[in-house]
């Protein structure tokens, strides 16, 4: 089976930083995503983990610890543009290496 | 980079009809899609999985029959939803692999379906 745990909404401040945390467990683990989907859209990519580790790209780095099952989005210099739900999905060997979503978290930025 | 469209972007049918959408990946031949329903402020629900020239394989709790899936080339996937209902109106959203062994996934736009 799969289980993919986040946060539903957090808040945050413009100019802050904030980490968004997701929990997995699935049997044939090939990877990490993030995603960033705004209201009505759909989703874009913003990372990809395989490897224990942190990634980073600009203001957003992702990190995960394969054997915690644990990866965090951490969104630094906060704009209001980042207001969007945050997707962290699961590809899955063991499900036809299927990208598998959790429920999302939605970032709410206040100025 | 790699694009995927989506037509139409949304659309509205009367309850009982059949509407379908199509997804293309415009600049590289996807092997695999994949079709995603998502309801207001929830996640992504992953529906079925196509490979092209072969039969698409849903996903538990998914109709075959209501929601047809045809990925006849490389670069086109279409969804059927059949006899449409107010309960179906969705987003639909289709993304796609392609053969180079990248591992994203790509996402079209997403159509909106609403059936009154």
């Amino acid at each position: 089976g799969q289980n993919i745990d986040q946060p539903t909404e957090m808040t945050a401040t413009e100019g802050a930083i904030v980490q968004i945390n997701c929990t997995y467990q699935t049997s044939g683990f090939n990877g990490l995503f993030w995603y960033q989907q705004h209201a009505g859209e759909a989703p874009t990519f913003l990372s990809y983990n395989v490897l224990d580790g942190l990634e980073e790209k600009g203001r957003f780095s992702s990190f995960l610890s394969r054997s915690k099952g644990y990866s965090y989005l951490l969104l630094k210099e906060l704009q209001m543009k980042d207001s969007a739900s945050y997707l962290c999905a699961v590809r899955d060997l063991d499900r036809d290496d299927k990208i598998i979503f959790g429920k999302g978290t939605r970032l709410h930025i206040l100025p | 980079g790699a694009v995927v469209s989506q037509h139409p972007s949304w659309v509205i049918c009367k309850s009982g009809t059949s509407v379908k959408i199509e997804c293309r990946s415009l600049d590289f031949q996807a092997t695999t899609m994949f079709w995603y329903r998502q309801f207001p402020k929830q996640s992504l629900m992953l529906m079925a999985t196509s490979n092209e020239g072969s039969k698409a394989t849903y996903e538990q709790g998914v109709e075959k029959d209501k929601f047809l899936i045809n990925h006849a080339s490389l670069t086109l996937s279409t969804l059927t939803v059949t006899s449409a209902h107010p309960e179906d109106s969705s987003f639909y959203i289709c993304s796609a692999r392609g053969t180079s062994g990248w591992y994203e996934q790509y996402f079209g736009p997403g159509t909106r379906l609403t059936v009154t």
